[in-house]
């Protein structure tokens, strides 16, 4: 695609309930990276993929989070068990290699 | 393990004025450096990218430096306008693919 897309823009659960996450990167990029942003905080990196490998998982918070990438493109980032501090805004972003990075308008989760 | 730094933390200044921020890294081994910017509510849309073996980059208004045994950028704004208003964000990327982030500096641009 043209860029860096992400779905749902916006979803409200209820504490307890499990929630997944899409990302879908631009065509070709090898990398992509998923960080979480809390209001009025900094970026939170959570893991990086290279392809379908996922080198770096050391960000994610709990066991309660995962994530996996399928045929080196679209991936998902799970969250089970739903917690009111997941409440955040979890942004994807995707690079060729060392190159570039380009971010998704992100997906805005709130939890009950 | 890499920290950047950006100061100030917000800025607030009169319409068509030279502005510059600034970002600070504590490791030199670094990829690139990248500059972003962050409307409210928003992604994150890239302005400059920078390889280690650069000086500079420049787009625009914008001109991005780089002084890696230092461990300094800067980005410098000319002529400043309302719509530069956001939050300006550097990235250092590492050899292990980590990627690095300033906790940006919140620009206003006064009309």
């Amino acid at each position: 695609g043209a860029g860096v897309s992400q779905s749902p823009s916006n979803k409200v659960t209820e504490k307890g309930k499990d929630v997944e996450l899409r990302c879908d990167p631009i065509s070709g990029h090898t990398a992509l990276y998923w960080y979480r942003q809390s209001l009025g905080q900094g970026l939170e990196f959570l893991i990086y993929f290279q392809g379908n490998s996922a080198p770096d998982k050391s960000g994610l918070p709990s066991d309660r989070f995962s994530a996996e990438r399928t045929g080196g493109s679209v991936s998902t980032l799970t969250i089970q068990r739903t917690q009111q501090e997941d409440s955040a805004v979890y942004l994807c972003a995707s690079s060729f290699l060392v190159g570039e990075l380009f971010f998704g308008e992100g997906s805005r989760l709130t939890v009950l | 393990k890499q920290e950047v730094t950006q100061i100030p933390a917000a800025l607030s200044v009169p319409e068509g004025e030279n502005l510059v921020l600034n970002c600070s890294f504590t490791d030199s081994a670094i990829y690139n450096l990248q500059w972003f910017r962050q409307d409210p509510g928003k992604g994150l849309t890239s302005l400059l990218l920078i390889q280690s073996s650069q000086r500079e980059q420049t787009s625009g208004r914008l001109n991005a430096s780089l002084d890696k045994s230092s461990g300094r950028s800067t980005l410098y704004i000319a002529a400043s306008q309302p719509g530069d208003s956001a939050t300006y964000l550097c990235a250092v990327l590492t050899g292990a693919n980590n990627l690095f982030f300033g906790t940006g500096t919140r620009l206003t641009v006064i009309p």
